[in-house]
């Protein structure tokens, strides 16, 4: 199985400031089709997961541009620009290019 | 719009089965994928399998003597069962939909789902 490897577990931030949570996989997460499938949620306090970023650069349907991904290969990125009190949560980066499909450990992003 | 809904027993006791429905509505189960992850309380995500558009079915090898996953298109549901549940898969199950760029993009609000006697 493919092991993602997410930090810090914890990134106290201050409002208006940076974030930026890696993410690196085991073993490359380029498909044979020439994909990179590396996506990032976050998780709400009491919520589902909320899609952000698919295939390690492209913003989801409503999110916000302060959220950008990046990376390659094994290496993978996002960052927060001008936190706001909603992106406040759990992080996940996720792997779907090899079964099982498998999840990051989480980061929690809260207020310094 | 695109909605997923879990039901299913709050509490099940050590060694019995999991039985837990996904009720889908505004896409059609033959041609998306719905997945079940769970979350155990306070820790992180894990996919446990899923069923295609074809009907065909991937599962987590770490789950797959214990799971099964089924549907019924007519109804837009999609089955979980699982068996001799301990008590570490106490969790809260989601179902979600798979997009054909490979991610999840819509999930249900899940199900707390405990393991006790």
């Amino acid at each position: 199985d493919v092991v993602m490897t997410q930090t810090p577990v914890s990134l106290p931030v201050s409002l208006g400031g940076q974030a930026s949570i890696s993410c690196r996989s085991s073993q490359s997460l380029v498909h044979s089709n020439g994909n990179t499938y590396l996506h990032w949620y976050l998780q709400k306090p009491g919520q589902s997961p909320q899609l952000l970023i698919y295939r390690v650069s492209n913003r989801f349907s409503g999110v916000p541009d302060r959220f950008s991904g990046s990376g390659s290969g094994t290496d993978f990125t996002l960052k927060i620009s001008r936190v706001e009190p909603e992106d406040l949560g759990d992080y996940y980066c996720l792997q779907s290019t090899h079964f099982p499909l498998t999840f990051g450990s989480g980061t929690k992003l809260e207020i310094k | 719009q695109v909605q997923l809904k879990e039901s299913g027993p709050g509490l099940v006791q050590p060694s019995q089965t999991l039985s837990l429905t996904c009720t889908v509505s505004g896409f059609s189960l033959t041609s998306n994928s719905v997945h079940w992850v769970r979350q155990p309380p306070g820790k992180g995500l894990e996919w446990m399998g899923g069923i295609w558009g074809d009907g065909s079915t991937d599962y987590n090898s770490a789950l797959k003597s214990r799971l099964s996953i089924s549907r019924d298109t007519s109804k837009s549901q999609v089955f979980l069962k699982m068996n001799s549940l301990q008590t570490d898969d106490t969790a809260i199950y989601f179902c979600t939909r798979w997009e054909w760029s490979n991610y999840f993009d819509y999930w249900g609000q899940g199900v707390m789902v405990t393991v006790s006697s």
